[in-house]
């Protein structure tokens, strides 16, 4: 049973440039949680989504910043025009209701 | 609005030795979970210790146990018998409401292990 798969690990992007995050939850998890580590800091809660639904994005920032989890596929998290601050390591979790989260090992974005 | 504090950002103990970690919380939830995470360099997070609010009884595993004083909204990490492979960034976290398993977390403690 493998766990959070998260690609790629490492993604280096130009300012301006769009990242594209990939989630793919543990099998039979329907719930999707999206964490954003800057250094030295813990980890923020971005976005809650259940297949095809967002159920809580209070964490979004409002431009630039979208997620989806569509029926069928991975959960995607995207960044438009990459800024430098964006730089950071990007986690994705996976629940079923109301358990335990299980993490992935994060995406480290390098903007340059 | 809920919040986590650990207010030790780098923390050192010899192999062998006890150490603790410090984390304290605040929510307006009378129901909700705390949780202590391990970050090694590999940045995978890894789940060490769980402790449900309504129960007195504190959580252990293994060489990992918790000091949970509800009434202070405290919620520490003991270490016993420190191995080199227990070097990381701790987190402390914090879910309360139903119907999602949203965390809030500290800032982290970075322990380094002696030999």
């Amino acid at each position: 049973n493998a766990g959070v798969m998260q690609n790629p690990r490492h993604l280096v992007r130009r300012r301006g440039q769009e990242a594209r995050l990939r989630c793919s939850p543990m099998k039979g998890h329907s719930h999707v949680y999206w964490y954003r580590q800057l250094p030295e800091e813990g980890l923020k809660f971005m976005v809650y989504l259940q297949k095809e639904n967002i159920i809580d994005e209070s964490g979004m920032p409002k431009e630039r910043f979208s997620a989806e989890f569509p029926k069928e596929g991975p959960s995607i998290l995207r960044i438009q025009q990459v800024v430098r601050g964006d730089s950071a390591a990007y986690f994705c979790a996976s629940s079923m209701r109301n358990t335990e989260a299980f993490f992935g090992q994060g995406t480290r974005l390098t903007v340059v | 609005a809920q919040t986590v504090t650990q207010s030790q950002p780098e923390m050192s103990v010899q192999e062998a030795e006890t150490v603790t970690l410090s984390c304290t919380y605040d929510t307006s939830e009378s129901d909700y979970y705390l949780f202590w995470y391990k970050q090694p360099p590999s940045r995978q997070m890894i789940l060490v210790i769980r402790q449900e609010a309504y129960k007195q009884q504190n959580a252990t595993e293994n060489r990992f146990s918790v000091n949970f004083q509800k009434a202070a909204k405290s919620f520490s990490l003991k270490i016993s018998d420190s191995q080199l492979g227990d070097a990381a960034m701790y987190f402390c976290a914090l879910h309360s409401g139903a119907g999602s398993y949203q965390l809030t977390f500290g800032k982290g403690t970075k322990l380094s292990v002696i030999p």
